[in-house]
């Protein structure tokens, strides 16, 4: 089956303690993308990729790390996770160019930083 | 960039229609997603215009005027289960690759 998995699906961690928040999609997608989702706010993106070794800044990309070693998969990564980013994370991932299919979206992971 | 608006909420009844819309502003407009998103889980696809009129998909059809920067989401025999928020996106190819910018969503409550 076609997916985007994304995992875990909820965490609760503390302040500054690092965590990485794994994305894996199946479908050979070259375009993968993170975003967080706030009440009131919206999708917001944080980082994407659209290849291997290849990623660049969204619109709130501060506190976030990523990388794309393999195709397939795309880390989120907070080096010292902060209470203002608990939030619902979303990764998704879509093939290049123009066309009617859209983003491919990972069930999401609720995040809390205490 | 794009600027993309759509009303914040709406409240229809079980078995009515209701429209949802979807104003943009886009520089190289390349086409316009909309998306279903229940509380807490992942968006899905809902429905894909490029050009101009009526997309039509069982209960849900989704219309675009490009000249206008307009869209809306036509939901017939509403539901309960349509209770969710609609997520209008735009694609604009001077974007790098696919990106696509989402709209703020529009939380539908259906009421029996």
């Amino acid at each position: 089956e076609a997916q985007v998995t994304q995992n875990p699906r909820y965490l609760i961690t503390v302040t500054g303690k690092k965590l990485t928040v794994t994305c894996s999609q199946n479908m050979n997608h070259e375009y993968m993308s993170w975003y967080r989702q706030d009440p009131g706010l919206g999708l917001r993106q944080i980082y994407y990729s659209m290849n291997v070794e290849v990623t660049d800044k969204g619109d709130v990309p501060e506190g976030y790390k990523v990388s794309r070693k393999e195709k397939r998969n795309f880390p989120l990564i907070l080096e010292s996770p902060s209470p203002n980013q608990t939030s619902l994370y979303f990764c998704a991932s879509s093939p290049l160019g123009t066309g009617d299919y859209g983003y491919t979206f990972g069930s999401g992971t609720r995040l809390t930083v205490v | 960039g794009q600027n993309i608006d759509q009303p914040t909420e709406m409240t229809a009844t079980e078995g009515a229609i209701v429209q949802i819309n979807c104003t943009y502003q886009t520089s190289g407009f390349n086409g316009l997603f909309w998306y279903q998103q229940h509380a807490g889980e992942a968006p899905t696809f809902l429905s894909y215009n490029v050009l101009d009129g009526l997309e039509e998909k069982g209960r849900f059809s989704s219309f675009l005027s490009r000249s206008k920067g307009y869209s809306y989401l036509l939901l017939k025999e509403l539901q309960m289960k349509d209770s969710a928020s609609y997520l209008c996106a735009v694609r604009d190819s001077n974007n790098a690759g696919n990106m696509l910018t989402f709209g703020g969503g529009t939380r539908l409550m259906v009421k029996p």
